[in-house]
């Protein structure tokens, strides 16, 4: 059972427009989410995240929005750029009692900006 | 600082041999985490550590066992390896704090098991 989910495995968008990735999650005990970017041969980078206690999260080209009800998060890259171009994962986790918190991770999706 | 180090960086191993990746990092993070990523499968945890001489399992641990000796140091062993592991290993780290959720990750080992 996945509990994020990231359904559309590729993307691709104009240099210059928008680029919007999705997330959902099952959970609804998850109460911090992440995105990260993958380049080939390289490990994941953090790029933004937010708490459950806001619904938007923003930092230069990127905003993370998170839809509690829907349990729908999504990551818009405003203006994209070619070196956008890379895998983006969500990644879910929840904090439990010991302070221990596991991350759960989307399958990914590759966005390919054109220039 | 050089973050997170894995070694080694790529390994063929036949079925049934065992081999160990090493994962390092200098930043004094107490979290440590062991993650396979297949295709279409996203990123999975194997195994994980919250301090020196803890380790704990996570979503994926049958076929793998972990050491954390050293709070620097977290060990991913593979005793009889299977064609099934053969993969991209990824380890990370992160901060105990609570707010400092991020977590860093190392380049990857990538493994084939013939």
């Amino acid at each position: 059972d996945q509990q994020v989910k990231q359904n559309s495995p590729s993307l691709s968008v104009q240099e210059g427009r928008i680029s919007i990735l999705n997330c959902d999650y099952t959970n609804s005990m998850f109460d911090y989410f992440l995105w990260y970017k993958k380049y080939p041969a390289e490990g994941p980078t953090f790029l933004i995240s937010i708490s459950s206690i806001k619904d938007k999260n923003e930092d230069g080209r990127f905003t993370v929005f998170l839809n509690k009800s829907a349990k729908h998060l999504s990551l818009h890259i405003v203006p994209s750029q070619p070196g956008d171009s890379a895998v983006y994962f969500c990644a879910a986790s929840r904090g439990s009692t010991s302070g221990t918190y596991k991350y759960i991770f989307g399958t990914g999706t590759r966005l390919k900006v054109l220039a | 600082n050089a973050g997170v180090t894995q070694t080694p960086k790529f390994r063929v191993l036949k079925t049934g041999q065992s081999m160990t990746l090493l994962c390092a990092q200098d930043m004094n993070h107490e979290y440590m985490y062991w993650y396979r990523q297949d295709p279409g499968m996203g990123l999975r945890l194997i195994h994980y550590s919250v301090g020196e001489g803890t380790t704990a399992k996570g979503e994926v641990p049958d076929g793998y066992n972990v050491s954390r000796l050293k709070k620097q140091n977290f060990l991913l062993g593979l005793e009889s390896a299977a064609p099934s592991q053969t993969s991209v290993y990824f380890c990370a780290s992160r901060h105990l704090a609570v707010g400092y959720n991020e977590q860093f990750f190392g380049p990857g080992t990538r493994l084939t098991v013939l």
